[in-house]
Parts: C-alpha cells; structure tokens; sequence
C-alpha cells in the first residue's frame, strides 16, 4: 500500500522568503510520479508540480522546485520568494503507473497537508 | 476555456433525503474521480471511472453511488444510507494513460451540508 506523510500541520514564512513543505511517501512500486496540488481557501485543487520515480532531476516549475530525494522517499516542495497568494493548503500526493487497463493501480493518494500562511 | 465544472456550490441535504453532485469536464478526458475532505483531512477517493459506462469503488464507496452514462459526466448522489455526508466534495478528471505522470485536474468543489 502506498503512503504519504507530511509532518507540518502548518508553517509560517516571511514574504519574499523561501519555505520548504515536508513529504515523505511509502510505495512498494518501482514506477511512480509524486504530484503537490495548492488548496486556497476557496477550495479548489490546483496542480503545481510533478516528480516521476525515474527523473534524474529535480522538477522546477517558476518559484515551484521540488527536493527529490529517491533513497530517503522524500519530495519536499520548496516555493521561492514567497507571496501573499502563496497562504494556502499544500498536498503532496502519489501515483503508480496504472496496469494495463487502468486500476486502482494508477489513482492518487494524498497526504494530509501543510497549511502555510504568508506574512507580510 | 477547458475545465471542470461542478454544481451546486453548496447542498444541502434533510434527513433521509438522496442528493445529486454534477460533475462536468470538457477536457475530453476518458477518467474522472470523485473526492471526500472532511476539515483537516486530505482528499479520500469515492468512486473512480476510467471510461464510458464503467467504474469502480474508490476507499469510501459506502452510501454513495456513480454512474458514467456520458463521457462528460460523472454525477454523484449521496444517499440516504450515507449517515454522515457533511463534507466538501470535490470532482477530478484526467487522461487515462499507461504512465504515472499525468496530474488530476479538479472542481471547485461542492460543500454539502445536513439541514
């Protein structure tokens, strides 16, 4: 079975100051992608970045950037310079590669989240 | 503008009552999920369809039941026999794909509540 965990109910960080989200995952599978989506207080999902098993680098996506670290089963969301539009809910989610006709196999499984609140 | 759209934003729902949860994608995307969060909680998967007129029991299926009629959509009614449905509720589709890398588009979510 897979697992996320991430260990900071909540963060604070100064604005235009780098802040570091916490995930670690459990999976038995060789193949699988590692997904943050943003939650803001309004409620929608928002896709932020993605990490396969198999990249030989750290994803970037703009002040998104993800710390892989394979042997410790780790994937820390680092976001740069920090915004007030930053304050939200951050989920760190895993996937496997699906079989052939799909399965459960291939559906997400999202950690608990890190509430980060911006201050100015 | 591709994306998803739910309705209503908010529900509410009586006693012994069965709600229905619109969910509709015009990403021409063949998978689409439904999605529980209780407050604090991550997402917690329902039911989950990989193509037209079929799906599957997510983690969370009791009391809840889907249908696929349509590749758009993915309606979700809440039933009766859900005995504790106050809970955001949110819909989430993507390309149905042998490879792990392609991310779930989501909702806006519907908040349910029991009157």
């Amino acid at each position: 079975a897979q697992k996320i965990t991430q260990t900071q109910p909540g963060m604070f960080v100064q604005e235009k100051e780098a802040v570091t989200l916490d995930c670690t995952y459990d999976t038995s599978d060789p193949s699988y992608g590692l997904f943050w989506y943003k939650q803001p207080s309004s409620g929608e999902m928002i896709f932020l970045i993605y990490q396969g098993s198999y990249d030989q680098q750290n994803a970037t996506e703009g002040r998104y950037s993800l710390n892989f670290q394979k042997a410790r089963k780790s994937a820390n969301l680092v976001i740069s310079a920090s915004q007030l539009g930053d304050s939200a809910m951050y989920f760190c989610a895993i996937r496997s590669r699906p079989g052939p006709l799909g399965g459960s196999q291939g559906n997400l499984i999202f950690g608990k989240g890190t509430k980060l609140s911006v201050k100015p | 503008d591709g994306g998803i759209t739910q309705s209503p934003k908010y529900l509410f729902r009586k006693e012994g009552q069965n709600v229905t949860l619109s969910c509709e994608q015009n990403l021409n995307h063949d998978a689409m999920y439904w999605y529980r969060q209780d407050p604090g909680q991550g997402l917690r998967l329902i039911y989950y369809s990989q193509i037209v007129n079929d799906f599957q029991k997510g983690d969370i299926a009791e009391g809840y039941s889907v249908s696929r009629e349509k590749k758009e959509s993915f309606p979700l009614t809440v039933t009766s026999a859900q005995k504790n449905p106050t809970a955001f509720y949110l819909c989430a589709s993507s390309v149905r794909t042998a490879y792990s890398n392609q991310p779930q588009h989501f909702g806006d979510g519907t908040r349910l509540s029991i009157l």
